[in-house]
């Protein structure tokens, strides 16, 4: 099955700084790749994600990037914000119309921004 | 965008009885849903898959008689945590597929005294 290591655990940063998360995922079908956000005791929520037939997209600070040769997916911060504190999870899937597009998370990475 | 709630946000019981947990999409049908344990500061572990009209699918080792799902509808699943103990206390969340995406819910943090 699929497996998705995210690296770092943590990452501290300055205010106004970026932030780089990396994901690698093991299975070259998997098609679909969602970032998250959490806030502590909070649900996941839905940050970006981007689909295998793309490189890059990009919303506003966030912007997420693939390398499907390499298989490896990476979520950027610019600008950050206090706001920004969270764990963020990286996930991959196989997604078609009858599959049930099982999500793979990987660990986490805590994301504190100090002003 | 999608919503789904999930009720109660916090329970707790005690030793051997049972707990019911409700997912809701609620602007959407969702014909899988999904459920989800958390553990502090820990990745969210996906326990089973929960298909409208069929049986869920359990991933390997969540014993499927402790918890029990039912998809009754296209916009409700429910999970139920039989013969609770200490050790399934825990942060349960659900999640609703749209398409490709997926939507959580709240979350529910279960306590067993």
């Amino acid at each position: 099955g699929e497996n998705v290591e995210q690296h770092p655990s943590t990452l501290s940063v300055q205010e106004g700084d970026s932030a780089v998360i990396k994901c690698t995922y093991s299975d070259s079908a998997s098609n679909y790749f969602p970032w998250y956000k959490q806030e502590l005791g909070k649900r996941p929520q839905l940050i970006i994600d981007i689909r295998s037939n793309v490189g890059e997209k990009k919303d506003q600070r966030i912007a997420v990037t693939l390398n499907k040769t390499a298989k490896h997916f990476s979520l950027h911060i610019t600008e950050t914000q206090p706001e920004d504190s969270a764990v963020y999870f990286c996930a991959a899937s196989l997604w078609t119309t009858d599959s049930w597009g099982k999500l793979q998370f990987g660990a986490g990475t805590q994301v504190v921004v100090t002003p | 965008g999608a919503v789904v709630s999930q009720h109660p946000s916090r329970v707790i019981c005690k030793s051997g009885t049972s707990v019911k947990i409700e997912c809701r999409s609620l602007d959407f049908q969702a014909t899988t849903m999904f459920w989800y344990r958390q553990f502090p500061k820990q990745s969210l572990m996906l326990m089973a898959t929960s298909n409208e009209g069929s049986k869920a699918t359990y991933e390997q080792g969540v014993e499927k008689d402790k918890f029990l799902i039912n998809h009754a509808s296209l916009t409700l699943s429910t999970l139920t945590v039989t013969s609770a103990h200490p050790e399934d206390s825990s942060f349960y969340i659900c999640s609703a597929r749209e398409g490709e995406t997926q939507y959580f819910g709240p979350g529910t943090r279960l306590t067993v005294l």
